[in-house]
């Protein structure tokens, strides 16, 4: 049974960079598209950004200029960096395991195993 | 704004038939997954490919697909079935994710 723990700071001031990283226990780490997505309080889903295992990667086009994903296949490890925070990067910060896949004529994609989540505030 | 477009909000009485819909230009080429959110906790799939049920999820819940248009259906819909629903794909460029809107089931 494939989990993902993660962990980062919670509490960040405006400008600095939000931190976070998720581990993955239990299965392989290639295959698979490793995302980040976020959710503000009251609010709906957005994701963030994806890695796969060769380290490339795809970002939202709202946050790009300010997001670095990256991975440490060694340690099977993923983490997010979200610089110049300002209060409406307060969310909670989930990280997420994703499939790619065809299916009668069609592509799919999803997302079946989370984290936990990491509420991030921004705050001064 | 998101590119996959959900009613905010569905009611359906207890026992009843639900369908919630998903509507994108990306979904001509994909199939919407469908997440299913209590408060306080991480979604969780509910729907993905055609219409595929991860092992758990109850049979009552199904998927379907017309042109641009996603639907996921809840067949007997459950007090425990309330929750916000998101529909999810890749764009139509393939290079990014989108979420829908979400939309929130109260079941009466």
């Amino acid at each position: 049974q494939v989990q993902l723990q993660q962990w980062g700071a919670g509490l960040l001031k405006p400008s600095e960079t939000l931190s976070l990283t998720c581990a993955v226990y239990g299965g392989s780490f290639s295959g698979y598209y490793w995302s980040w997505i976020r959710q503000p309080p009251g609010k709906g889903l957005e994701w963030i950004g994806e890695i796969n295992h060769g380290g490339s990667t795809n970002y939202n086009p709202s946050l790009k200029s300010r997001v670095t994903i990256s991975v440490d296949t060694s340690k099977n490890q993923f983490s997010l960096k979200l610089s110049s925070v300002t209060a409406a990067d307060t969310a909670v910060y989930y990280c997420a395991r994703a499939l790619p896949a065809a299916e009668a004529d069609y592509y799919y994609y999803y997302m079946d195993v989370w984290g936990k989540g990491t509420t991030v505030t921004v705050s001064s | 704004s998101s590119e996959l477009t959900q009613d905010p909000a569905v009611s359906v009485a207890l026992g009843q038939t639900v369908r919630i819909t998903c509507q994108g230009d990306s979904l001509r080429s994909y199939y919407a997954s469908w997440y299913q959110q209590k408060p306080g906790q991480a979604p969780v799939v509910v729907i993905y490919g055609k219409n595929n049920r991860p092992s758990g999820i109850p049979d009552r819940f199904s998927g379907s697909s017309s042109g641009n248009t996603a639907s996921l259906t809840i067949t007997g819909a459950q007090a425990e079935d309330e929750a916000d629903y998101y529909c999810n794909s890749r764009d139509s460029s393939g290079n990014h994710v989108v979420f829908g809107g979400g939309t929130k089931l109260t079941v009466l």
